[in-house]
């Protein structure tokens, strides 16, 4: 692989369940990120790693987890869906946190029914 | 509280030239990015501005006043490719992009 992938691409998903969304890069960025777009806003933070094995909070972080186990994957966790969360989510990565440009992954759009 | 402002949507002609503007208000600057996003794509990277002043790259520039919190991305020889969203981001104080809601560019022969 070259860049950045998430997966699944698309998914329909019950109220309630959970739900881990899949995010690689294999550009050994050390910062990564993750986004919901929503119509008519902007891209919004969920939660940011600034390294391998260190994680923070972003603009709307309820409801999702992270984990950044290694320099490589970064999944984003829903614990119990809601509709709410219905959204489009990007993965993104950079260099470092500071002045770089974000690479992002194609997306993966969600529906929580 | 932080805000990124541009027009929700433009529209302009083939082989014209369009300016794109952006005003913020954030808690801290440490630079300002656009980048383009085509209709169900991830956004792509443009440009970054961090000093004042205008920055060109082939048919896209980008300028930035700090002082007026202000920005433009300026397309020149539009071609119908360039029908895109636009997306003005600021890196706040913590070195998070703050992100404005697009403005999406429609480009017509």
């Amino acid at each position: 692989i070259a860049g950045i992938t998430q997966a699944p691409t698309s998914q329909i998903l019950a109220a309630g369940r959970r739900m881990t969304l899949r995010c690689t890069q294999d550009m050994r960025h050390n910062a990564m990120y993750w986004y919901r777009q929503d119509l008519g806003l902007g891209l919004r933070l969920i939660h940011y790693s600034n390294t391998a094995g260190t994680t923070g909070k972003g603009e709307v972080p309820d409801g999702y987890s992270v984990s950044r186990a290694n320099t490589d994957d970064f999944p984003l966790t829903l614990a119990s869906a809601v509709p709410s969360q219905t959204s489009v989510y990007f993965c993104a990565s950079s260099p470092d946190p500071i002045g770089n440009e974000q690479f992002f992954g194609p997306g993966t759009r969600l529906t929580v029914l | 509280g932080q805000n990124i402002d541009q027009p929700t949507e433009m529209t302009a002609t083939e082989g014209a030239i369009v300016q794109i503007n952006c005003t913020y208000q954030t808690s801290g600057f440490n630079g300002l990015f656009w980048y383009q996003q085509h209709a169900g794509e991830a956004p792509t990277f443009l440009s970054y501005n961090v000093l004042d002043g205008l920055e060109e790259k082939g048919r896209f520039s980008s300028f930035l006043s700090r002082s007026k919190g202000y920005s433009y991305l300026l397309l020149k020889e539009l071609q119908m490719k360039d029908s895109a969203s636009y997306l003005c981001a600021v890196q706040d104080s913590n070195y998070q992009l703050i992100w404005g809601a697009g403005t999406k560019l429609i480009i017509k022969p």
